[in-house]
């Protein structure tokens, strides 16, 4: 399975943009970019993903580099709730989601 | 969207006990779903794949006739934790993908998870 890194942390201000990154330089043409985010005590929750081309839903913006080796997870307009933890995961042909670290995103007021 | 339902949400058991914990697709049919496992601050580990109306396949270092993995339908799989101890208390988490989907671009949906705590 292709690997991805992201920081552990990050901060937010409340109404600003957040942008998460995410390094899978080894992810392979049939893989697809997927990010999930979790809040505390709950299930994750489907945020987007995206093959090649950039993607945008109710939630958030995915921009995915020419080389696909790296993403970005866009959150417009962040707000106290978004705060939660963060997974960009490379998805296997086997269907199965493996969760590296993530990347904790607290919006601060 | 597609909704996964798990149940109990939380529960105790005595130790020793064993302990059903289910998860369904509400408005989908899942021929697959997984299992994880998430201990505090920790990030989710998967336990199994479960496939509908065959054995559930572990990963390494599950013990198989510990976690009992049921997949009877294409709507419900249930992980049972037999002789249930301490160290099993955790954060039990199920997923499932939509039926015939072999591509990856298809979404799969998590549970809202089953809080297991062992006495």
């Amino acid at each position: 399975d292709a690997k991805t890194t992201q920081p552990p942390s990050m901060d937010c201000a409340e109404g600003r943009a957040a942008n998460l990154p995410c390094n899978h330089s080894t992810i392979s043409g049939n893989e697809y970019v997927y990010w999930y985010r979790q809040i505390h005590s709950q299930g994750p929750q489907y945020i987007i993903h995206g093959l090649k081309n950039n993607e945008t839903n109710e939630m958030a913006s995915l921009i995915i580099t020419e080389d696909r080796k790296s993403s970005t997870l866009i959150l417009p307009h962040a707000t106290l709730r978004d705060t939660a933890v963060y997974y960009c995961i490379v998805r296997n042909a086997g269907n199965m989601l493996t969760f590296g670290g993530g990347t904790r995103l607290m919006v601060k007021p | 969207g597609a909704v996964v339902s798990q149940h109990p949400s939380r529960v105790i058991c005595k130790s020793g006990t064993s302990v059903k914990i289910e998860c369904r697709s509400l408005d989908f049919q899942a021929t697959t779903m997984f299992w994880y496992r998430q201990f505090p601050k920790q990030s989710l580990m998967l336990m199994a794949t479960s496939n509908e109306g065959s054995k559930a396949t572990y990963e390494q270092g599950v013990e198989k006739d510990k976690f009992l993995i049921n997949h009877a339908s294409l709507t419900l799989s249930t992980l049972t934790v037999t002789s249930a101890h301490p160290e099993d208390s955790s954060f039990y988490i199920c997923s499932a993908s939509l039926r015939g989907t072999g591509s990856s671009g298809n979404t799969i949906y998590f549970g809202e998870g089953s809080w297991l705590t062992v006495v």
